[in-house]
């Protein structure tokens, strides 16, 4: 069965610090992948996404990931953390045909002054 | 603004009651869900529809229904709200089937079920 884990539930980075949020799927064909984020009370933006070609996708905000087909992972970074960036962040499988996203648990972010 | 609009943004119920979700969207987008959001949990995904008039079972679709009548509208019917339904529920679109579409969300209704 498809799924997606996120290691780690929390993590804290100063402003200005470098930033990488895990993500591990399990998925038996070639995966589309997602990042989305979350700020309070507000809905999910899609940050970036891998098809195919090249491993290493640029996303909005300053945001990229790289697609490491060998470790099954699609971790997301950022070299330079501003407070804006406080959120929670999602990791997504889609899951072959009509289009279904399996979703991780979440990290949420927080970025110290 | 073209988007996915969601409606109330709040609700609470009592234990039985019912009520419906509403979700519109601008877009013209095919594909349409509703996900539920818990602590912990990420997104989990209740109905989905494919365009008007195609409905299916998402991972966790007891206690609620869909209809798909038109293009733009897919609200989300909650037929005897329970406790364990509280949560917030986000509903989504994208562009025809075929998983790699990212989805447009709505921005949620958080709704309480005492």
């Amino acid at each position: 069965a498809q799924s997606v884990t996120q290691p780690d539930i929390h993590i804290t980075v100063s402003e200005g610090a470098s930033l990488e949020l895990r993500c591990n799927y399990s998925y038996g064909a070639t995966p589309y992948l997602f990042w989305y984020v979350q700020s309070p009370g507000q809905g999910l933006q899609l940050l970036l996404k891998y098809f195919s070609g090249d491993t290493l996708v640029q996303g909005i905000k300053g945001f990229e990931a790289e697609f490491k087909r060998s470790q099954s992972s699609f971790n997301l970074r950022k070299p330079s953390v501003h407070w804006s960036d406080a959120a929670e962040y999602f990791c997504a499988v889609g899951a072959g045909g009509y289009n279904k996203l399996i979703f991780g648990a979440g990290t949420r972010l927080a970025v110290h002054p | 603004n073209a988007g996915v609009t969601q409606t109330p943004k709040f609700q609470v119920l009592k234990t039985g009651q019912s009520m419906t979700l509403q979700c519109a969207q601008d877009m013209n987008h095919e594909y349409m869900s509703w996900y539920r959001q818990d602590p912990g949990m990420g997104l989990r995904l209740i109905h989905y529809s494919v365009g008007a008039g195609i409905t299916d079972q998402g991972e966790v679709p007891n206690g609620y229904n869909v209809s798909r009548s038109t293009t733009e509208d897919f609200p989300l019917r909650l037929l005897s709200a329970a406790p364990s339904q509280t949560s917030v529920y986000f509903c989504a679109s994208s562009y025809s089937e075929g998983a790699g579409q990212g989805y447009t969300f709505g921005s949620g209704t958080r709704l309480t079920v005492v």
